[in-house]
C-alpha cells in the first residue's frame, strides 16, 4: 500500500505561494502521484500528475525528489479562490481508489 | 466537451427506500467510479466499471450496487436507505480503466435520507 500522509490544513493569503508536501515512502516503481482539487460541493477536479523530477501546467507544479518518496504541490501566487480541499494520491494497485484521505484544506486570507 | 453529468443533484428519501443515481461519463471514457462522500468518513471509493464490468469493489454492504450500459453511462441503487446513507454520491469517469488515469468528477448527487 502507497499511503499518504499530508498535512491537515494550510493558512496562507492572497498572492503568496503555497507548498503542500505529501510524504509516500512506500510508492511502488509504477505508481503515478496525482493531485486533486475540491470546492465545496462540487466533485474533485484533477489539478497535475506526475512520475519524477518537476511537472508543470498552467495550474502548479508539481517537484518530485529522485527517491519519490515524498512530493510538493506548488500553486503560485493563491487567490481567495484557492481555499479548497487538496488530495495527494499515489497509484498502488487497486488500491488507487479506495480513499481519498482527508486531503490538506486550503484556507486563502485576503 | 461536456464533463461528467450526474442526476439528479440533489434527492430527499426516507429510511427502508431504495434509490438511483445515474452518471453520463465524458465522451468517449469508458471507466466510471462511483465515491461516497461524508464529513466524517472523507471520500471513499464504492465501486468502478468498464466495458460493463465491474472491475474494483470498495468495502460497502450489498446494498449499495451499480451497472454499466454499452454506451458507458452508469447507475448506482441503494437499497434499504439508512440515515448513515446520507451523504454526496460523486461519479467519476477516465478513458481506461487504469489505476494511473486521471479521474474526471461530476458535482455529485446530494442525498439526504429522513
Amino acid at each position: 500500500l502507497a499511503k499518504t500522509t499530508q498535512p491537515i490544513s494550510m493558512d496562507s493569503y492572497e498572492g503568496q505561494e503555497v507548498n503542500i508536501t505529501c510524504s509516500h515512502n512506500n510508492i511502488a516503481t509504477n505508481d503515478y502521484i496525482t493531485w486533486y482539487q475540491q470546492f465545496p460541493s462540487q466533485g474533485p477536479r484533477f489539478i497535475i500528475q506526475g512520475y519524477k523530477t518537476k511537472v508543470t501546467n498552467e495550474v502548479a507544479s508539481l517537484f518530485i525528489p529522485a527517491d519519490r518518496k515524498s512530493s510538493t504541490l506548488s500553486l503560485p501566487r493563491v487567490s481567495l479562490s484557492d481555499t479548497a480541499v487538496y488530495y495527494c494520491l499515489v497509484a498502488a494497485s487497486n488500491d488507487y481508489k479506495l480513499s481519498f484521505g482527508a486531503g490538506t484544506t486550503v484556507t486563502v486570507r485576503a | 466537451k461536456a464533463g461528467v453529468t450526474q442526476t439528479p443533484r440533489y434527492l430527499i428519501k426516507t429510511r427502508g427506500q431504495q434509490v438511483t443515481l445515474s452518471c453520463s461519463p465524458i465522451s468517449g471514457h469508458r471507466s466510471v467510479s462511483w465515491y461516497q462522500q461524508t464529513p466524517g468518513q472523507g471520500l471513499q471509493f464504492l465501486f468502478e466499471y468498464f466495458s460493463e464490468t465491474q472491475r474494483n469493489k470498495g468495502n460497502f454492504p450489498g446494498r449499495f450496487s451499480g451497472r454499466q450500459f454499452s454506451n458507458s453511462r452508469s447507475e448506482m441503487n441503494v437499497s434499504t436507505l439508512e440515515l448513515g446513507d446520507s451523504a454526496l454520491y460523486l461519479c467519476a469517469s477516465s478513458l481506461v480503466a487504469g489505476d494511473n488515469q486521471p479521474q474526471h468528477f461530476g458535482d455529485g448527487t446530494r442525498l439526504s435520507i429522513l
